[in-house]
């Protein structure tokens, strides 16, 4: 079976510009979740959705936004790019992301704003 | 808010040799604690859980003890490999749904 698959895996933007990341969890789970990792850092909690609803979110500017679709795939998009968002976008599913259940994490996309 | 807070690396041993990465958190409550383990060019793997006091979780031969006197979740291997080089992430869960908060990471490399 696939794991969590993202696309693209590399990515270059620059400053002022839009970028739409996609996620497709691992068939059958219903959850979806969107981290930051700064070159470093640990991963930051952006969004969880469950069932196309928004279900968390962490401390990110409204530049920061993101949807599921009815199959479950996920798209988190950032507007106005700017240096500070450089870093690798994980993307984790879980069967229902209820509290505690295991999570399946992504090899994530990089992204470099110049 | 909650914290984690681990040691920072790099921590570079040799095969064999035993391995410790300190982990403590700040949180309300009892949380769940977590190690999770990235290799290069990879996402992140669930390494091993403990979800309440004087809980013990192992994986792999990593062992760590859930202390809630001492707010702590250290990482022990006693005998490293090649390997086990990766960067390992201390984690805590103290809210609904799946939010983690991580550490800063602790990059370990194990030479031959």
């Amino acid at each position: 079976d696939a794991g969590v698959t993202q696309s693209p895996t590399h990515l270059i933007k620059t400053r002022g510009q839009q970028v739409t990341l996609r996620c497709s969890p691992i068939s059958g789970h219903k959850s979806v979740s969107w981290y930051q990792q700064v070159l470093g850092q640990g991963p930051q909690f952006i969004f969880q959705y469950y069932e196309k609803e928004e279900r968390g979110r962490g401390n990110f500017p409204d530049r920061f936004s993101a949807r599921q679709f009815p199959n479950y795939s996920s798209e988190l998009n950032v507007n106005a790019l700017l240096l500070g968002d450089s870093a690798l976008y994980l993307c984790a599913s879980s069967l229902t992301g209820d509290e505690g259940e295991k999570l399946f994490f992504g090899s994530g996309t990089q992204l470099s704003v110049l | 808010g909650n914290s984690v807070t681990q040691m920072e690396g790099p921590v570079t041993l040799s095969e064999e040799a035993f391995l410790t990465i300190n982990c403590t958190y700040t949180a309300t409550g009892y949380p769940s604690l977590f190690w999770y383990v990235q290799y290069p060019g990879e996402g992140l793997q669930l390494l091993l859980k403990a979800t309440k006091a004087d809980d013990k979780g192992s994986n792999k031969g990593f062992e760590a003890t859930y202390r809630k006197e001492t707010t702590s979740f250290h990482l022990e291997k006693g005998s490293v490999q090649v390997s086990d080089s990766a960067v390992y992430f201390c984690a805590l869960l103290k809210a609904a749904g799946n939010k983690l908060t991580f550490g800063g990471g602790t990059r370990v490399l194990v030479k031959p």
